[in-house]
């Protein structure tokens, strides 16, 4: 099972929308609707943002959504801030009841 | 307010065998219906699933490991543990404890802080 594949880096300024885009394969991403993503400050454990591609939990902000697309998922964040800086990890329930990570995202706000 | 703590030693030497403890809190695993797991990140590196365990003791867990991934769980004590035989410097990484939600869900809604675990002779 390979890890499902993100773009290294992006940045935006305050205020933009930037797109982190996640692509697996019909197994993992495009099979079930299973995809979350998570943010991951340094030092600190990972923080579901997503989960089950576009349902948010409680506590996180509507600034961040979800989305899909045969295989590959997308999180956007809205109204760029500074504290969004961070780096950003999708995940997908892969067929043989497994879970993949993608390889993150770093996010830069310029 | 649910918490997860891991517990362990923090070096090992190659070929020794990894264990870690995660203590539960604010949630009873025999009466769960969630399941409960080890994730790790290398230095620098990113996320690797590792197994899920439901209170029962049913598993999952990550192929590509190839068998030396062992879960098990306590629910005396409200515990889950990881044993991860013959490790080698590329087992060096932080350690996550996390409760994965529910039945079918497949993410991760509550962590521990991770527990760095260093392989070296």
């Amino acid at each position: 099972q390979s890890a499902l594949t993100q773009p290294a880096s992006v940045s935006g300024s305050p205020g933009q929308s930037i797109t982190i885009s996640c692509t697996g394969t019909s197994s993992d991403i495009g099979n079930l609707n299973l995809v979350s993503w998570y943010q991951q400050d340094p030092g600190k454990a990972p923080k579901v943002l997503i989960y089950e591609v576009s349902k948010r939990p409680s506590g996180i902000s509507s600034r961040f959504s979800g989305s899909k697309s045969g295989n590959t998922a997308s999180l956007t964040i809205s109204g760029l801030q500074a504290e969004d800086e961070a780096e950003y990890y999708c995940s997908s329930h892969s067929s043989g009841d497994a879970l993949l990570f993608g390889g993150g995202t770093k996010l830069t706000v310029l | 307010q649910v918490q997860l703590q891991e517990s362990g030693p923090g070096l090992l030497k190659p070929s020794e065998t990894l264990s870690l403890t995660c203590t539960v809190s604010g949630d009873l695993i025999s009466t769960s219906d969630h399941w409960w797991g080890w994730i790790r990140q290398p230095p620098g590196k990113g996320l690797e699933w590792l197994g899920i365990i439901f209170s029962r003791g049913q598993t999952h867990d990550n192929a590509s490991l190839k068998s030396r991934v062992t879960l098990s769980v306590d629910t005396s004590k409200n515990q889950f543990s990881l044993r991860l035989n013959s490790v080698t410097a590329a087992d060096t990484a932080v350690y996550y404890c996390a409760r994965q939600f529910g039945l079918g869900r497949w993410y991760l809604d509550v962590w521990g802080r991770g527990s760095l675990v260093t392989v070296s002779s």
